[in-house]
């Protein structure tokens, strides 16, 4: 059974510092990863997307990277913002049909 | 355009009450998923329809009950709930049967369960 963990489950930051986000997972046949964005009491925003033939992914400050065969992602915030602070989970898309995510980390950017 | 939309945002309802919380999506996606969040939790798969069917039930309780009238629409009727019942009920989408699609979420219904 696929099982997804992140670490650290909440972290504090200044403004401005640079940052990484884990995800591992047990199980390396998956068809892809994908980061979400969650603020308190919303949806999930769509972040990147790994696919299981890739290595990294960027989008604007966001930079995510994939390792398969050790069952590892990684989330690079670059320069983060108060704006950045929300709850960031991975997911691994386990078969055609299902995600498996992760328990998220809770992110704090501080002014 | 990317967007899953859920309606209501916001639902309190009694045990005894029937009600249906909606979603809709206009990206051409045929597969449609309902996920229920717990507090402080990661999203829970519950239903999983492709092409209008019901392909996964991950063993939910019948007083949950999903329908997905057409490739866009995807509804989850209500009905005796119970407070533990009370969550964030979120609605996604993608393409069935491809290795690299993208999900895409709604903002969720916050379901109260009085």
């Amino acid at each position: 059974k696929q099982e997804v963990t992140q670490i650290p489950a909440a972290l504090s930051v200044p403004e401005g510092e640079n940052l990484v986000l884990n995800c591992s997972f047990t199980d390396s046949a998956i068809y892809n990863l994908q980061w979400f964005r969650q603020d308190p009491g919303k949806g999930l925003t769509s972040l990147l997307l790994i696919q299981s033939s890739q290595r990294e992914q960027t989008s604007g400050r966001l930079n995510a990277s994939l390792d398969k065969s050790s069952g590892r992602s990684t989330l690079y915030i670059a320069a983060s913002q108060p704006g950045d602070s929300a709850t960031y989970l991975c997911a691994v898309r386990q078969g055609a049909q299902k995600l498996v995510f992760g328990q998220g980390t809770r992110l704090t950017i501080n002014p | 355009d990317t967007e899953v939309t859920q309606t209501p945002k916001h639902l309190v309802m009694g045990m005894t009450n029937k009600k249906s919380l909606k979603c809709e999506q206009h990206m051409g996606h045929r597969a449609m998923y309902w996920y229920k969040q717990k507090a402080k939790k990661p999203p829970e798969l519950m239903f999983v329809y492709s092409y209008e069917k019901l392909s996964i039930n991950e063993s939910v309780p019948s007083r949950f009950s999903p329908e997905c009238p057409n490739s866009s629409l995807l509804n989850l009727h209500l009905h005796a709930l119970q407070p533990e019942d009370s969550a964030l009920y979120l609605c996604a989408s993608s393409q069935p049967l491809i290795r690299d699609t993208e999900a895409f979420f709604g903002q969720g219904t916050r379901l109260t369960v009085v």
